[in-house]
């Protein structure tokens, strides 16, 4: 059954520096989001992307954050500047069409230190 | 954007009873309602989900019942069982690029 995937499974990195987590969605779909989820904690929606541009963002998607698909398959989130707060599970998610099912990968968990 | 609430945050039932969960949302224009399960470490998965142009689904143990002039909706589980334990979420979408979750409900199925 296909699947989203995200790597890494696990990023620890210095307030500060730059991350890049990596998903590659369902090959087929069309839509793809960015979900946080701090420990404990609701998911969050960030941002939803179609047709190579934002098509949503929330308030916590802010100049620091940024996403991209370069190549057609990756869908990657960028935070430029980490923030301790940043820690948090990130959850990709892809979708064939509106309103129905949103596959997740399985999270990268981000750890800033 | 739209605010699902969602109630209770935790719920601990008995096994072989009923669970519901409800959620209410803000925005009139969201047209639809899926429920995800989210069992300890893992990713979401879609369980259930409603459309706006209908008022209640089930599928075998799992319903799901939708109000849309009081904008909510509500998940129930009859005949629970241990392995229903786990962190359910409510979503609502407006049908644009975006879908928003409720708070998550604790579900624990005691044997």
């Amino acid at each position: 059954e296909p699947e989203v995937t995200q790597t890494p499974s696990h990023q620890v990195t210095q307030m500060g520096q730059e991350v890049i987590l990596r998903c590659v969605p369902i090959s087929n779909h069309l839509y793809f989001y960015w979900y946080r989820q701090i420990l404990g904690q609701k998911v969050e929606f960030l941002v939803s992307f179609y047709n190579n541009e934002i098509s949503e963002k929330s308030e916590i998607f802010d100049d620091q954050f940024s996403v991209e698909r370069p190549d057609g398959s990756n869908f990657t989130l960028k935070i430029r500047s980490t923030k301790l707060e940043d820690s948090a599970m990130y959850f990709c998610a892809s979708m064939g069409q509106l309103n129905t099912e949103a596959f997740f990968g399985q999270g990268t968990r981000l750890t800033v230190v | 954007g739209e605010n699902v609430e969602q109630h209770p945050s935790t719920l601990s039932v008995q096994e072989g009873d009923s669970a519901v969960i409800k959620c209410t949302y803000s925005d009139s224009a969201s047209n639809y309602f899926p429920w995800y399960k989210q069992e300890l470490g893992k990713r979401p998965q879609l369980i259930i989900d409603i459309r706006s142009n209908v008022g209640e689904k089930k599928d075998q143990r799992i319903a799901v019942t939708l109000n849309k002039t009081a904008k909510h909706f509500s998940l129930h589980i009859t005949e629970t069982q241990p392995e229903d334990s786990a962190v359910y979420f409510c979503a609502a979408s407006t049908g644009a690029n975006n879908l928003f979750f409720g708070t998550g409900t604790r579900l624990t199925v005691i044997p």
